[in-house]
């Protein structure tokens, strides 16, 4: 079975605040995605990428940026926290390009106080 | 980005009822996907729907690629409590990442 792992569950942050919320793949997908969840708005991309050190912008990327050292890590970035953030992160992967499913991660909590 | 819009937003029924949902897209796509989430945890796959008129059944759950490849539905036949969550829609095509619907929250009355 394919596992997407989320470190945090739940955070809580104070505005101003660098904040990284970490995923780990363990199928050697070549693909990763950082989606936010908010009521009634369903999932919004932030930011993807394809390979390892390649990223581009979702449909939200303002307020993040990512990185992706290794290819099973990908890696969400709050360069300064607000309180417009709170929201729940969810990460995800797939094979590749040509993949037709995606897997998620638990996702993480993040309250921005 | 690309919308899909997915109805009813919500639902509330009572255990034992057959549930119906659907999305709509203004493009064509080469796969619709449905995903449940439930309650604190992250989406899970339920079905994958690769070609126009596609039918696709997984226990009580049957869903369709509609045949003008910009549509599709949910069915749960016999609900039961557990079937709640949140149903997400999903479509594919090519290369690009994908594009989810809003949801359907489902609640289910014993």
């Amino acid at each position: 079975d394919v596992k997407v792992t989320q470190s945090s569950r739940y955070l809580v942050k104070r505005t101003g605040e660098k904040v990284f919320l970490e995923c780990v793949q363990d199928m050697d997908h070549e693909n990763m995605f950082w989606y936010r969840q908010d009521p009634g708005l369903g999932l919004r991309l932030i930011y993807f990428s394809y390979d390892v050190k390649m990223k581009e912008k979702g449909d939200i990327p303002e307020g993040y940026s990512v990185s992706r050292e290794k290819k099973e890590r990908f890696s969400l970035i709050l360069e300064s926290a607000s309180t417009n953030q709170t929201s729940m992160y969810l990460c995800a992967s797939r094979t590749d390009r040509t993949g037709n499913t995606i897997y998620f991660g638990e996702g993480s909590w993040l309250t921005v106080v | 980005g690309q919308q899909l819009n997915q109805s009813p937003q919500s639902m509330f029924i009572q255990e034992g009822e057959d549930v119906s949902m659907n999305c709509t897209s203004s493009s064509i796509f080469n796969t619709w996907l449905w995903y449940k989430q439930e309650p604190g945890e992250g989406p899970v796959l339920l079905i994958a729907l690769y070609k126009a008129g596609e039918l696709t059944s997984n226990g009580r759950l049957t869903a369709q690629f509609g045949i003008t490849r910009k549509d599709s539905f949910l069915n749960i036949s016999a609900s039961i409590p557990s079937d709640v969550g949140i149903y997400f829609c999903a479509e594919y095509s090519g290369n690009t990442p994908l594009v989810f619907g809003k949801g359907t929250r489902l609640s289910v009355i014993a």
